[in-house]
């Protein structure tokens, strides 16, 4: 068990609908990163959060949005769902943002299929 | 691109030794991560390689040539329950906190 939750386990949804996937980090991280595994791409990086803040950007479509809580937890915006955004979602954390090698720890992961 | 080249699959028997290389894009590089992930699972975290050379973990090793842009993990015992995906993730400082991820190398242990 590495600290980090994730919600929901497992998400169907339709297409075109928007859905919402809860992050909270292990206690005392600050950064939060969101990535996204499907079969044929492997895990593709996100988005990054520091104590509220954005602070890096990957291959996140603009459907896609995210934010981070003055709790620190953070949630992923999905919306006009596509057959294709079928995944599996990590959400990571690690203490620091500081440009430097932190080990990231990832929470379990939501199993997301759109019908 | 970030250059990342792992092999796709590999096999192995219990109790044996494998070696897992990863091969990379040397600008900008300041060290390489490795995680576990069972089909289905999260990535786990198993070794952060800045130096060059070999660090041992119990079973498990991870080897940087940061010259040749090159990493291995090593994996001595086999068991069955190594059988799983490895990532591969070389770390630039440029690119603040985000991890570049290979494809991984799905490992099978037989009996």
């Amino acid at each position: 068990d590495s600290g980090v939750t994730q919600t929901p386990k497992h998400l169907i949804t339709a297409t075109g609908q928007r859905v919402t996937l809860r992050c909270s980090p292990r206690s005392g991280d600050l950064s939060v990163y969101w990535y996204q595994q499907s079969l044929d791409q492997g895990l593709q990086f996100l988005i990054q959060y520091y104590n509220g803040e954005e602070r890096a950007k990957g291959n996140i479509l603009e459907r896609f949005s995210a934010q981070q809580f003055p709790d620190l937890h953070s949630e992923l915006n999905l919306s006009s769902l596509e057959l294709g955004d079928s995944a599996l979602y990590f959400c990571a954390s690690s203490p620091l943002d500081r440009g430097a090698a932190d080990t990231q720890y990832f929470g379990p992961g939501t199993r997301l299929t759109v019908l | 691109g970030q250059n990342i080249d792992q092999p796709t699959e590999m096999t192995a028997t219990e109790g044996a030794i494998v070696q897992i290389n990863c091969t990379y894009q040397t600008s900008g590089f300041n060290g390489l991560f490795w995680y576990q992930q069972h089909a289905g699972e999260a990535p786990t975290f198993l070794s952060y390689n800045v130096l060059d050379g070999l660090e041992e973990k119990g079973r498990f090793s991870s080897f940087l040539s940061r010259s040749k842009g090159y990493s291995y993990l090593l994996l001595k015992e086999l068991q069955m329950k190594d059988s799983a995906s490895y990532l591969c993730a070389p770390f630039r400082g440029s690119t603040l906190g985000r991890l570049y991820f290979g494809r991984g190398t799905q490992l099978t242990v037989w009996p």
